[in-house]
């Protein structure tokens, strides 16, 4: 089966840390990588994606890095906030664009003030 | 520009019937994917529709079943409610190929 192992199950940092997710995949055949941010009740928000052509993407406070050869890419947030406080996901796909989305367990969030 | 709205927000159904629930993409999108959501399973994807095609079908029994309108609306259908079905259902929606999906908030069916 298809999947992507994400680490870890929860996080905890003061305000101005820099949190970092870490997620595994075994699917070679995957070429785009999105994270995703969810609220309470919410649906899940995408934050930044990347293709395996590039190895760092930033977008604000966000930056992906993407290691091709060790199949892991992780999430890095830069100055977080408690408005960050948030369960973030990974995931992997290989169709086209976000379709087929398999997702990472989730990483819980916490950023004290 | 409207997100992807999805009715209803909250359903509880007796076991053994059946529920159908519905999406509506962000305008212009064509494709349509549902994912369910649990804390045990975390996010599973479903099935996506394109151009009222399904396109790809995940690992999920026979009783979950979709279709996709002209206008890109979808609705998905679960026949003979089990207990274990209890969770929330993600619509999401993109514009084609490679290009992003954009999820919904979701419709919470509880199934007692």
């Amino acid at each position: 089966q298809q999947q992507v192992k994400q680490s870890p199950q929860s996080l905890i940092v003061q305000k101005g840390g820099i949190p970092i997710i870490n997620c595994a995949y075994e699917n070679t055949a995957f070429d785009y990588f999105p994270w995703y941010q969810q609220f309470p009740g919410k649906g899940p928000a995408l934050l930044i994606a990347i293709r395996p052509d590039v190895s760092e993407k930033k977008e604000g406070r966000f930056t992906i890095s993407f290691n091709k050869s060790a199949k892991q890419f992780s999430l890095h947030i830069m100055d977080s906030q408690p408005g960050d406080s948030a369960t973030y996901f990974c995931a992997a796909s290989d169709g086209p664009s976000g379709s087929r989305l398999t997702f990472g367990e989730g990483t819980q969030l916490t950023v004290n003030p | 520009k409207a997100g992807v709205t999805q009715t209803p927000r909250y359903l509880i159904k007796t076991r053994g019937q059946q529920v159908t629930l519905s999406c509506s993409p962000i305008s212009g999108h064509r494709s349509v994917s549902w994912y369910q959501q649990t804390p045990g399973q975390g996010l599973q994807f479903l099935f996506e529709y394109f151009s009222e095609t399904q396109r790809n079908k995940g690992n999920f029994p026979g009783r979950f079943s979709g279709r996709q309108f002209s206008n890109s609306r979808s609705e998905m259908n679960v026949s003979t409610l089990e207990l274990g079905d209890s969770a929330l259902y993600l619509c999401a929606s993109s514009f084609g190929s490679n290009t992003e999906a954009f999820f919904g908030q979701g419709t919470r069916l509880t199934v007692v």
